[in-house]
């Protein structure tokens, strides 16, 4: 049963501090999608990338969000500094090359910014 | 842009019985997807469904069926013979083909299935 996998799955860390979120999309899927979600905002995108290369990072505060796939299988999202409203539930989906147009979510890495 | 509204914030049904949870979006675009994600108390997002907007036919999966207004912009979700286990948030997105390939959600429905 082929799964996106996150980790950590919950991360507690204070403010300043980096915060880096990895995602291991399911195999064979090449399109990579970063949400996040908060009780205010609801669902939004944060980034995704296809092949690797991203497609649309508009949605994430380029001052101290960075998204990036180092290879095929490894997505990452980092912080830096964390601030208290990066305080979210933050999930990766991935896609097949064909039928892209449905996501497998990740289980979600839950961040708390004290 | 486009936009999805989910305008029950709660509802509740009792076990066996049958729900719908209502769903409005607005866009200008003509081909795009609707989606119905459910996620339970455990925070995963699981697809229920997935409505293609060229097809007229209503997409069903098991228990679960759509009712598809593509001039009204509707799209409604009906849980039939409801059971515990469909206690969850659930979430209609919109995506738009041939554009971005970003879900936009709505704000969700909170149900709960009662014993």
């Amino acid at each position: 049963d082929a799964r996106v996998t996150q980790t950590p799955r919950h991360k507690v860390t204070e403010m300043g501090q980096e915060v880096t979120m990895r995602c291991q999309p399911i195999l064979g899927h090449n399109t990579v999608f970063w949400y996040r979600q908060t009780m205010m905002q609801g669902l939004e995108l944060l980034a995704y990338f296809r092949n690797r290369a991203p497609l649309d990072d508009s949605g994430m505060p380029k001052d101290r969000f960075s998204a990036e796939m180092p290879d095929a299988t490894l997505a990452t999202l980092k912080i830096q500094p964390s601030e208290p409203r990066d305080s979210a539930v933050y999930f990766c989906a991935s896609g097949l090359p064909t039928g892209w147009e449905t996501q497998y979510f990740g289980p979600g890495t839950r961040l708390l910014v004290l | 842009a486009q936009t999805v509204t989910q305008s029950q914030p709660e509802m509740s049904v009792q076990e066996a019985e049958t729900v719908t949870l209502s769903c409005t979006y607005d866009t200008s675009e003509s081909n795009y997807y609707l989606f119905w994600y459910k996620q339970p108390p455990s925070r995963q997002m699981i697809l229920v469904i997935r409505q293609e907007a060229y097809k007229q036919q209503n997409a069903t999966e098991n228990r679960f069926s759509v009712n598809f207004q593509k001039a009204a912009k509707s799209f409604s979700l009906k849980i039939s013979d409801s059971q515990l286990g469909d206690t969850a948030m659930y979430f209609c997105a919109f995506m738009m083909l041939g554009g971005s390939e970003k879900l936009v959600f709505g704000k969700g429905t909170k149900l709960t299935v009662n014993p």
